[in-house]
């Protein structure tokens, strides 16, 4: 069966300073990934996406950046942290989507806590 | 984008009661998902389900896409129902981004012994 890690499960980090939080999935190859943030009020919002290693794309103009070194590994950074990046991350994955009529279900990990200070 | 609109915001309930949560959304859609959020914060996957009706225990969910909107039914509540329940949908069509999904809201369910 499929599973997805993400870690660490929380951190709390000053203004500034850099961020790498990091995704994997194991039990499936070449997945869609994706990473969401959930601010304080509920709502989740999609940052970034990818289709295949080395393939992001973003969704919402902002001072993280993501990448995909390998095929179940999906790594949000930032290089200085904001304020209002504080929040909790969500790393998804669902299966490859052959072409735009196909839809898959998404599977979300545990989340990771951040609070900028 | 698509809008999704939950409602209600908030339930309260006492154990053994039934509810009827409600999803509305804009636009037609591939994909229709219902979560449970638990205090942990992890994301629970309830239902996929783009059209019709399915149901898992004391959980049922029903999706008319034709009139854009889906209803999660949860009967004989318990405690452990408490948490936020998402709906999420994926847009269909042109211009859509592949696997995107649009979050509503959520509503609070809280379940008293």
């Amino acid at each position: 069966s499929q599973t997805i890690h993400q870690w660490p499960a929380t951190l709390v980090q000053p203004v500034g300073s850099p961020l790498s939080l990091e995704c994997t999935v194991e039990g499936t190859s070449n997945p869609n990934l994706y990473w969401y943030r959930q601010a304080a009020g509920r709502g989740l919002q999609l940052l970034f996406y990818s289709v295949g290693i080395g393939q992001i794309s973003s969704e919402v103009p902002q001072n993280l950046s993501a990448s995909r070194p390998q095929d179940r590994q999906f790594i949000l950074s930032s290089k200085k942290l904001l304020l209002s990046d504080s929040g909790f991350y969500l790393c998804a994955w669902s299966a490859t989507m052959r072409d735009t009529r196909d839809s898959y279900e998404q599977y979300f990990g545990p989340g990771t806590r951040l609070t900028v200070t | 984008g698509i809008q999704v609109e939950q409602s209600p915001p908030d339930l309260i309930l006492q154990e053994g009661a039934n509810s009827t949560l409600r999803c509305n959304f804009s636009d037609s859609v591939n994909n229709l998902q219902w979560f449970h959020q638990n205090p942990w914060g992890q994301l629970i996957n309830l239902f996929y389900i783009p059209s019709g009706t399915k149901q898992n225990g004391r959980l049922s969910a029903t999706t008319v896409a034709t009139e854009r909107y889906s209803l999660l039914y949860i009967s004989s509540s318990q405690t452990t129902d408490s948490g936020v329940y998402f709906c999420a949908v994926e847009k269909s069509g042109r211009g859509s981004t592949l696997g995107r999904l649009y979050f509503g809201r959520g509503t609070q369910l809280t379940v008293w012994p």
